[in-house]
């Protein structure tokens, strides 16, 4: 069970958007709608901002969107803000029950 | 607000087995599942498993041969013990609730593993 795939890095100055991609197979992304996304400032608790492939929870800022096709997830920042930049993981449910997280993308506010 | 806390020691031989703890207040313990996750220094987020209130249990396939995880829910709690540790498995560890996806987690505890 290998961690799902995203970029190892995106960037984009303040205002823009960026997109971060989550490639999994069909026995995980393709078939399962328990995506979520983690934003993860370093030495902090891992944060949820979206759940259910595009589900915003309470208190996540609207510039923060998911969607999914196929076998790929992706994470939208739009109007990206300095406290923007942190680590974010993807992660998905699986059919045997478990969860399997992405490698990891750090995103870089210029 | 649900809140989470991990204990433990903070340094375990090799070989050894890795206790943890995770302490829930707050309110809403009962079902629920819990979770360990875990984070090497510069690498990716891992889930290790999870627990269900009730004791039901689901965990890694690397990791299964090697967990353990129990639920005392007198105490709001519940723990994550790791057999035969090496290096490897130097990392802090997260403790987060699951609901589909992990809303609320814990400070983390930086667990070494010394030879």
């Amino acid at each position: 069970q290998s961690a799902l795939t995203q970029p190892r890095s995106v960037s984009g100055s303040p205002g823009q958007s960026v997109t971060i991609s989550c490639t999994g197979t069909s026995s995980d992304v393709g078939t399962y709608n328990s995506v979520s996304w983690y934003q993860h400032h370093p030495g902090k608790a891992p944060k949820l901002v979206i759940s259910d492939v595009t589900k915003r929870p309470s208190g996540v800022p609207d510039r923060f969107s998911g969607s999914k096709s196929g076998n790929t997830a992706s994470l939208t920042i739009s109007g990206l803000q300095p406290e923007d930049e942190a680590d974010y993981y993807c992660c998905s449910s699986t059919g045997t029950y478990t969860f399997i997280f992405g490698t990891g993308t750090k995103v870089t506010v210029l | 607000q649900v809140h989470l806390q991990e204990s433990g020691p903070g340094l375990v031989k090799a070989s050894e087995t890795l206790s943890l703890t995770c302490t829930v207040s707050g309110g809403y313990f009962k079902s629920y599942y819990w979770s360990w996750i875990r984070q090497p220094a510069g690498k990716g987020l891992e889930w290790i498993g999870r627990i269900y209130t009730t004791g039901s249990t689901d965990y890694s396939p690397s990791l299964k041969s090697r967990v353990t995880m129990s639920v005392h829910t007198s105490k709001d709690q519940f723990s994550l013990n790791l057999s035969s540790v090496t290096a490897a498995d130097t990392a802090v560890y997260y403790c987060a609730r699951e609901v589909g996806a992990f809303d609320y987690w814990g400070q983390g505890i930086q667990v070494t593993v010394s030879s």
